[in-house]
């Protein structure tokens, strides 16, 4: 069966310092991935996706990069953060149509 | 662009029924639906592919008006269980999904 691990669970950072999220997929081949984050008491705003290995689209202009280096890891990262920065981060993937997602990452920066 | 959802909130009581509508001003590949709990990721609950397709999980079922870019979901007597905040999400043929702001529903005994 297809799961996805995405961590760490929690994350406290200070501002200006880098950012590394990783998303594996397993039990299935080829998904599309997904960064999302979502403020508190917010909506899912749509940050990253990808197709494929090397292809990213992004949603949104700012200090935020992700990468895909394997069909099945999807890595989301900040070289400087910024106290905006703060949210839940959520990874999902897709196959054939839903999409699953990871348990999240509480980003605080402080 | 993300879709627009309505209404924001609701609150019913259990055996209540509610209807949460969502838009989309470009065309539509599919429409999803998910229910988020408080603290927990977003889960899954339908997908409509077709213009005039409708779905049922448990009580709650959805509809797709392609030619209108509208989807409506269905919650009919209502459960505690059905508390949470509900997201549409809208794919487009290059696979991107995109969701609304989320409808927040509060089933009270």
């Amino acid at each position: 069966s297809q799961t996805i691990h995405q961590w760490p669970a929690t994350l406290v950072q200070p501002v200006g310092s880098p950012l590394s999220l990783e998303c594996t997929v397993e039990g299935t081949s080829n998904p599309n991935l997904y960064w999302y984050r979502q403020a508190a008491g917010r909506g899912l705003q749509l940050l990253f996706y990808s197709v494929g290995i090397g292809q990213i689209s992004s949603e949104v202009p700012q200090n935020l990069s992700a990468s895909r280096p394997q069909d099945r890891q999807f890595i989301l990262s900040s070289k400087k953060l910024l106290l905006s920065d703060s949210g839940f981060y959520l990874c999902a993937w897709s196959v054939t149509g839903e999409a699953f997602f990871g348990q999240g990452t509480r980003l605080t920066v402080v | 662009q993300q879709p627009v959802q309505s209404p924001q909130a609701v609150i019913l009581r259990e055996g209540e029924d509610a209807v949460i509508n969502c838009s989309s001003s470009k065309a539509l590949y599919s429409v999803h639906w998910y229910r988020q709990k408080h603290g927990e990721a977003p889960v899954f609950l339908m997908i409509l592919l077709k213009g005039g397709e409708q779905k049922g999980h448990e009580k709650i079922s959805a509809s797709f008006n392609e030619k209108k870019q509208q989807s409506s979901l269905y919650l009919t007597a209502s459960q505690l269980s059905y508390s949470g905040t509900y997201f549409c999400g809208t794919e487009s043929r290059d696979y991107k999904l995109s969701f609304g702001a989320g409808t927040t529903v509060t089933v009270r005994a």
